[in-house]
């Protein structure tokens, strides 16, 4: 069982919108650590998405936005395309827990 | 370029030990922290350990305390990951990964080495 609770799998067709929840605790989201998203395409290693709540890094398309309000963080994903479709993790810290590092359980995005 | 490449990987018995190694490339290395970061198959990720740059800081999950032990020689550019008593629960892909500090004290996993699969099993 994740600290951090994400639904097991979205989907959504060609062009349009999905969202991915990321639900924490007072112990970590709410209080007031960033969220990070990674995505893992199939057979590959993850690679960061969003950091620091909403920050692209380079080269990530605008496509894909975060946010975080209270306890949960949110990652977005529009103009949907097949190249999508991919695990989704979000990671955060845990000051009940002596490492700190918390990962979400991930999200299976499917484009149909 | 940053390259991460990670080795080592192998299948072990159970209470058998094992070192991962990851070669770095395309930053200064030294002045990164570098963590290890795990997937059990068909499973989500599972933080395992980290490394301040100089290595004067170590981390672990405790899943993995007092079995793993993690180091890092900055003038060859590698990162170690030394792993005893390992057990069936141990399988998995790992991965080096490199930290990134923004904003102060905020940090992420920037670069992700490809993974070696570590397999315990009699």
């Amino acid at each position: 069982q994740s600290v951090l609770t994400q639904p097991p799998s979205v989907s959504g067709a060609p062009g349009q919108r999905v969202t991915i929840s990321c639900t924490g605790s007072s112990s970590n989201i709410g209080a007031g650590y960033d969220v990070h998203w990674y995505q893992q395409l199939p057979g590959t290693a993850p690679k960061v998405l969003i950091y620091g709540n909403s920050n692209r890094p380079s080269g990530v398309p605008d496509r894909f936005s975060g946010s975080k309000s209270g306890t949960s963080a949110s990652l977005a994903i529009t103009g949907l395309q097949a190249e999508d479709e991919a695990d989704y993790y979000c990671q955060s810290y845990d000051s009940s827990l002596s490492a700190h590092v918390v990962f979400g359980g991930g999200t299976k995005l499917t484009v149909l | 370029e940053v390259q991460l490449l990670e080795s080592g990987g192998n299948l072990v018995q159970p209470g058998g030990s094992l070192r991962l190694s990851c070669a770095a490339s395309g930053f200064t290395f030294s002045s990164y922290a570098m963590t290890w970061v795990r997937q059990a198959p068909g499973k989500g990720l599972d933080w395992v350990s980290a490394i301040s740059g100089g290595g004067g800081s170590t981390y672990y999950a405790d899943s993995v305390r007092g079995r793993f032990a993690i180091s890092r020689d900055n003038s060859k550019n590698t990162l170690d990951l030394q792993m005893n008593s390992l057990r069936a629960e141990d399988t998995a892909v790992y991965y080096c990964a490199k930290v990134y500090y923004y904003a102060g004290s905020g940090y992420y996993y920037e670069y992700w080495g490809q993974g070696t699969l570590v397999t315990v099993s009699s």
